[in-house]
């Protein structure tokens, strides 16, 4: 079972600053099986990376996703107020088919 | 427009049965895989099970491995878990989400694209 790993648990920043969230997995992941999801309170999750690098549709392009291997960021350009939420990253496997990160709390 | 609606969540007795349905619209239900995904209270997303467009490929979390049962009427554009012998472990709420695959492959990427509001199923005597 592949394990995702997310860091920091919470990340602390202001509207403005640049937010660098990282992802990290057991064992290598393929990169077009890597996705990463917006969750703010009392919401589902809302999709905005998928492929490691390509932006789900209607999000903002301050939004952008890197990474292989077991490495992936997801990082935010300029902070706008209505950024800060969960994030969490995803990935496709066997067994379990889709595993999430423990999420990374994005807060004033 | 697309929309998931999720149903059917309550309180349940530990070791009773619940019946969830998430009512598509707005797209070609039979055209795609879709999913259930939990989350209890406070904590991150758990992958629960998948369906595939026509029910041939059917996955579950070991977790809720012969206890629950997913499946589809695509006459009738709905998903469903069927969960018995429910335990406190299962509280949570229950998330249905579309397969998207890259390019119309699955092969090429995949994701949950849309996600429904959620429904609480809270196990507690």
């Amino acid at each position: 079972e592949i394990v995702l790993t997310q860091s920091p648990g919470t990340l602390s920043l202001s509207p403005g600053e640049r937010a660098t969230l990282s992802c990290r997995a057991s064992q290598s992941v393929s990169s077009i099986y890597l996705a990463w999801y917006q969750q703010k309170p009392g919401q589902a999750p809302r999709l905005l990376i998928y492929g490691a690098s390509s932006r789900a549709t209607g999000i903002p392009d301050r939004f952008s996703g890197s990474g292989s291997g077991t490495d992936f960021t997801l990082t935010i350009s300029r902070l706008e107020p209505e950024d800060f939420a969960v994030y969490y990253c995803q990935q496709y496997g066997s067994s379990p088919r889709y595993t999430f990160g423990q999420g990374t709390k994005l807060e004033i | 427009e697309v929309q998931l609606v999720e149903s059917g969540g309550g309180l349940v007795k530990p070791g009773g049965s619940l019946r969830l349905s998430c009512a598509a619209s707005g797209f070609t239900f039979s055209s795609y895989s879709m999913n259930w995904v939990r989350q209890a209270p406070g904590m991150g997303l758990e992958w629960v099970s998948s369906i595939s467009g026509g029910s041939v490929h059917i996955y579950y979390a070991d977790s809720v491995k012969g206890r629950f049962t997913i499946s589809r009427d695509n006459a009738e554009n709905s998903l469903y878990l069927q969960m018995n012998s429910l335990r406190a472990e299962d509280t949570a709420v229950y998330y249905c989400a579309r397969l998207y695959c890259t390019g119309g492959s699955c092969d090429q990427g995949r994701a949950f694209d849309i996600w429904g509001q959620g429904t609480m199923v809270t196990v507690s005597s």
